[in-house]
């Protein structure tokens, strides 16, 4: 079956601009995951959704960054008023369930490039 | 503080070769303990994962990994590397829950494997 996908796979923006990332995560998964990577700095966990609900975004770096989820399926992460040091590679996983035994299954990133 | 190290950048191993690719994680108790492996444009593939058991894990495309305790390592091995192995290698951790709700992943900043004819 079709696993996560992530739009775009690249974009570039000029500094001050705003950006919209998209990921469709694999049907049926109620948990969805965004993450962060950047060059040199590992993955960086953002927020989670059970559902459509959020609540965990202790990872969100600044209140430029914001996340929804409508029908507890597909996700935009938005950022606001971009910044050179937001450019990194944005990834985003889903799995069944919300416990740690649920295997997390990853997109192929949206790569950010803020001039 | 709380982390997840894996001490090697980069690492290169010639084809046929073996390979182990180290990660120490510093937590008060076991977490559980992953291995992601990344390759060129996509996105992170789980290899094996620990969550208690037998200390010694078996995971997909011939990759193994052991849990030692007494030096909070969980050490990625392949008996022979292949040149399609080359890529980007995570360890990553999950403090142990006590219920059933979400923990996130803490990854190590990662290893790069290169494989050499």
């Amino acid at each position: 079956g079709a696993g996560v996908s992530q739009s775009p796979s690249n974009k570039v923006t000029e500094k001050g601009k705003d950006v919209e990332l998209r990921c469709d995560p694999i049907s049926g998964h109620t948990a969805l995951y965004w993450y962060r990577q950047s060059l040199g700095q590992g993955l960086e966990f953002l927020i989670y959704f059970q559902g459509n609900s959020a609540p965990d975004k202790s990872g969100l770096p600044s209140d430029r960054f914001s996340a929804e989820r409508t029908g507890g399926s597909v996700s935009t992460l938005t950022i606001q008023r971009t910044q050179q040091e937001d450019s990194a590679v944005y990834l985003c996983a889903s799995s069944e369930g919300q416990s740690s035994y649920n295997e997390q299954f990853f997109g192929p990133g949206t790569r950010l490039t803020v001039l | 503080a709380q982390s997840v190290t894996q001490p090697d950048i980069h690492i290169t191993v010639s084809e046929g070769a073996s390979l182990e690719l180290r990660c120490n994680y510093s937590y008060g108790a076991t977490p559980y303990l992953f291995w992601y492996v990344q390759s060129p444009g996509q996105g992170l593939q789980l290899l094996l994962k620990y969550f208690s058991g037998d200390t010694l894990v078996q995971g997909i495309k011939g990759f193994e990994a052991e849990f030692k305790r007494s030096q909070s390592s969980f050490n990625l091995r392949k008996p022979s590397v292949h040149w399609s192995d080359a890529a980007e290698y995570f360890c990553a951790v999950v403090l142990r829950p006590r219920n059933t709700g979400f923990q996130k992943l803490v990854f190590g900043t990662g290893t790069r494997l290169l494989v050499s004819p």
